[in-house]
């Protein structure tokens, strides 16, 4: 059953916390994405990576922390430097590659992330 | 920069109504477009998608065709469901280099029996 998982799906911060979102995939795809989703807002892109061990900012990149050390995990780490963290949050994976524009994105089922 | 504008929502219908919901874009050479589709308290899926000009993706009934001339990719369904009931997602990605997809707001859609 292929797929991308994410962990867990309901998560509670006290301020001033860092915390981790997983995000697991065994699509074997190369590339891996975290986005922000708030009410009414489109979707915002947070990190992404192409390879292995190399990611990139987004367009929100700031009081967010990601790696990349295995193909198949790209975990999301909230720090206390994000200002307003509550929000639901997105990871995808696409086949990248040379077909990079016009290869689909699958999204993981989120994980909404409250700070209490 | 890339931009996508949905209408604003929410879309109420009736079941069995005809579905349009306007998509328009601004992109720096030839994009590629999506539908994306989010039932309540889930993740994103791929609805439909179209690689170039005058392309019509389609899928469960729902069809847009991506038009240059207009920069639009309007989401149609002829005949809609209780079942259909989510929020719609329209984005791009260009050839420029980037992974990115650039998303509009959304279009919340509520059909009524």
């Amino acid at each position: 059953d292929g797929g991308i998982t994410q962990s867990p799906k309901y998560l509670f911060r006290k301020e001033g916390q860092n915390v981790t979102l997983s995000c697991e995939q065994n699509l074997n795809h190369d590339a891996m994405y975290w986005y922000r989703q708030d009410p009414g807002q489109g979707l915002r892109l947070i990190y992404y990576s192409q390879i292995v061990n190399d990611f990139q900012k987004g367009d929100i990149a700031e009081g967010y922390s990601v790696s990349r050390e295995k193909k198949e995990s790209f975990p999301l780490t909230v720090t206390s430097a994000q200002k307003n963290p509550t929000a639901f949050y997105l990871c995808a994976a696409s086949s990248g590659g040379a077909h990079l524009y016009t290869d689909t994105q699958y999204f993981g089922p989120g994980t909404r992330l409250t700070v209490l | 920069g890339n931009s996508v504008t949905q209408m604003e929502g929410p879309v109420t219908l009736s079941e069995e109504a005809f579905l349009t919901i306007n998509c328009t874009y601004t992109a720096t050479g030839y994009p590629s477009l999506f539908w994306y589709v989010q039932y309540p308290g889930e993740g994103l899926q791929l609805l439909l998608k179209a690689t170039k000009a005058d392309d019509k993706g389609s899928n469960k009934g729902f069809e847009a065709t991506y038009r240059k001339e207009t920069t639009s990719f309007h989401l149609e369904k002829g005949s809609v469901q209780v079942s259909d009931s989510a929020v719609y997602f329209c984005a791009l990605r260009t050839g420029a280099g980037s992974y990115q997809l650039t998303f509009g707001k959304g279009t919340k859609l509520s059909v009524i029996p």
